[in-house]
Parts: structure tokens; C-alpha cells; sequence
């Protein structure tokens, strides 16, 4: 079956940059297109992007159009969602998630907590 | 394209039918997702294309969707139901998805 695994729990200072992974595994990674999700505390959902495991394409929600960069690694079946410019507002679970035909995400990680405090 | 979700907490007792809505701003497709989160969780896919249940989803749940207005009812209320909905949005050009801000379900 198909699965999502984050990497673990980061904090950083304001300023900073952090990268989360999101390795996939159950499929063909280059059938995948993986978005990102966040969720700032007793918060909703935020979509920040999209990228296809196949060619690279990617589409940013313009709040985050200048501070995120979407990449992947086909030899490790890993998405990586790297965010700049870290503020204290930045402090969120940050989800990915495969997108499925209709738009809809069938499977997500299990979600990656980034701290951002001085 | 603003998804508004009301109410945003409903209060149901078990056994009961819960109705949920989400309206669009706009003239939208029926790209419309529905999401369960429980707290510490990933939410977890329940509806998609406005009425169709994903897998292994009970039968309780369904959705539908009357012009820019859907709807979620779970017709019956089991104690694992109680949890935060959103709907989701997709559209197609540019691709973009939005979130409504959630419905709490709760005892």
C-alpha cells in the first residue's frame, strides 16, 4: 500500500530555512504529484504547493510563492519541501500529501511539527 | 475562490445525522473534497468529486452538492465520528486548492 513518511520534528531560529522530506513508497514515484499542507496550531488547512514526481513541475499558492521551494530525488522516492525566511507565524505541522485524479489527496504523511522561536 | 464551511461547530448527540455545508464564492466544478481530522492525525480522504465515498469509508457518510453549495451528512453519529471536516476545493487552472476552515463535530 501506499505510504508517506515525513522526517522528524524541527526547530529554528527566525531567519532560518528548513527542509522537511517525504518519502514515498507502495507505487511508482514517478507516478506521484505531491502536495504540501500546513497546519499552524488549532488552525485549518493551508495548501503551499505542488510538484509532479514525473517532470518536476511545480505550483506554488501565492502566499508562499517566494519562500518555498519544491524539489524531488527519483533515486529515493522523496519529495522535499524546503521553507526561507522562517517566522514565529511559520510554526506549523507541515503535511504532504498525493494528489489523486480528481484533486483530491488520497494519502498523506504523517505530518512534520517545525517549531520557529528564538 | 473562498470556501466557507458553517457551522463552525455543530453539536450532535450519537445516533444522530449530522449535516455539514460548504459553500464557494463562485461558480465552481465538483472537484470538492472531504476531510476527517482527529486530533494528532493527518486528515483522512472521505468524499471526493462532490458525492463519491473513498475507500473504506462507511456508507453513513455521503456528500452531494446543489450549485455552489455541498453538503456532507453522516446519517448516523458514532462515537469515532466526532472529529474536524473540511472540504477542499481543486481547481484546475491554475491548479490551486483550497481548504474551507473546518466544522467541529462534537458531542
Amino acid at each position: 500500500q501506499v505510504q508517506l513518511v515525513q522526517s522528524g520534528a524541527e526547530v529554528k531560529k527566525p531567519g532560518a530555512s528548513v527542509k522537511v522530506s517525504c518519502q514515498i513508497s507502495g507505487f511508482p514515484f514517478i507516478n506521484f504529484h505531491i502536495s504540501w499542507v500546513r497546519q499552524a496550531p488549532r488552525q485549518g488547512l493551508e495548501w503551499m504547493g505542488c510538484i509532479s514526481a514525473y517532470n518536476g513541475y511545480t505550483n506554488h499558492a501565492r502566499n508562499f510563492q517566494d519562500r518555498v521551494t519544491l524539489t524531488t530525488d527519483t533515486s529515493t522516492s522523496t519529495a522535499y519541501m524546503e521553507l526561507r525566511s522562517l517566522r514565529s507565524d511559520d510554526t506549523a505541522v507541515y503535511f504532504c500529501a498525493s494528489l489523486s485524479g480528481g484533486g483530491e489527496f488520497d494519502y498523506w504523511g504523517q505530518g512534520t511539527l517545525v517549531t520557529v522561536s528564538s | 475562490i473562498v470556501m466557507t464551511q458553517s457551522p463552525a461547530t455543530l453539536s450532535v448527540s450519537p445516533g444522530e445525522r449530522a449535516t455539514l455545508s460548504c459553500g464557494a464564492s463562485q461558480s465552481v466544478s465538483t472537484n470538492l473534497a472531504w476531510y476527517q481530522q482527529k486530533p494528532g492525525q493527518a486528515p483522512r480522504l472521505l468524499i471526493y468529486g462532490a458525492s463519491t465515498r473513498a475507500t473504506d469509508v462507511p456508507a453513513r457518510f455521503s456528500g452531494s452538492v446543489s450549485g455552489t453549495e455541498f453538503t456532507l451528512s453522516i446519517s448516523s453519529l458514532q462515537s469515532e465520528d466526532f472529529a474536524v471536516y473540511y472540504c477542499q476545493l481543486y481547481n484546475s487552472w491554475p491548479p490551486t486548492w483550497t481548504f474551507g476552515q473546518g466544522t467541529k463535530v462534537e458531542i
